[in-house]
């Protein structure tokens, strides 16, 4: 399965900031995907990250608070726009398995982000 | 939409004893269905997975099946060891929803020595 790399691993962060999630692959894939969790809870989708078009965010999320680029098929970034308390959670990238035998989504290990 | 109705923790478990988490799924279509495990401090990893009905998902000693009569997908470990002590997450995909993955709440296990 696809191997990714997630940076940074953790941040604290001053109220108002941006911060910028970094996701690597190791191999090419169509679909990347953002999620947060939030402290004690399950894993919610932000949008759907695909090279060469704009992301396709999920209800109740925005591309202004969190602007996705996807510029080849390896890589991708989440930034964290104006951050309140509110945004400190866990955010993680995930990509789809390119077989059958695969199939199943491969995660990041997270970051995890604290807004102060 | 789609949805997964996890069994709700925090569940405290002896060691050997034998685990069961419940997890039934809301779906149009033919999802695949999944188990997600999170290790204190660590990532999420697939744990097991099924993609048709009957199939029967299994990895680590866990041990989950398929079916759609009922729309569940039970994960079972006959004997709990403490690093087993987790959070647990079902999740669904390519039901009304296509590929997003739709998680359950998941289930914090504790394995007690």
């Amino acid at each position: 399965s696809a191997v990714i790399s997630q940076k940074p691993s953790r941040d604290i962060c001053q109220r108002g900031t941006s911060l910028t999630i970094q996701c690597q692959v190791d191999s090419q894939v169509t679909m990347m995907f953002w999620y947060r969790q939030q402290p004690g809870q399950s894993l919610t989708l932000i949008a759907t990250a695909n090279q060469g078009s704009e992301a396709t965010y999920e209800s109740g999320f925005v591309i202004d608070k969190f602007p996705i680029s996807r510029p080849n098929l390896t890589f991708s970034t989440l930034t964290v726009s104006n951050m309140s308390p509110e945004d400190s959670s866990i955010y993680l990238c995930s990509v789809e398995g390119q077989d059958l035998a695969n199939y199943g989504y491969t995660f990041g290990s997270g970051t995890r982000l604290t807004v102060v | 939409g789609d949805s997964v109705t996890q069994m709700e923790g925090p569940v405290t478990l002896s060691e050997e004893a034998f685990l069961t988490i419940n997890c039934t799924y809301t779906a149009t279509g033919y999802p695949s269905l999944f188990w997600y495990v999170q290790y204190p401090g660590e990532g999420l990893q697939l744990l097991l997975k099924a993609t048709k009905a009957d199939d029967k998902g299994s990895n680590k000693g866990f041990e989950a099946t398929y079916r759609k009569e009922t729309t569940s997908f039970h994960l079972e470990k006959g004997s709990v060891q403490v690093s087993d002590s987790a959070v647990y997450f079902c999740a669904l995909s390519g039901g009304g929803n296509d590929y997003k993955l739709s998680f359950g709440a998941g289930t914090t296990v504790t394995v007690r020595a």
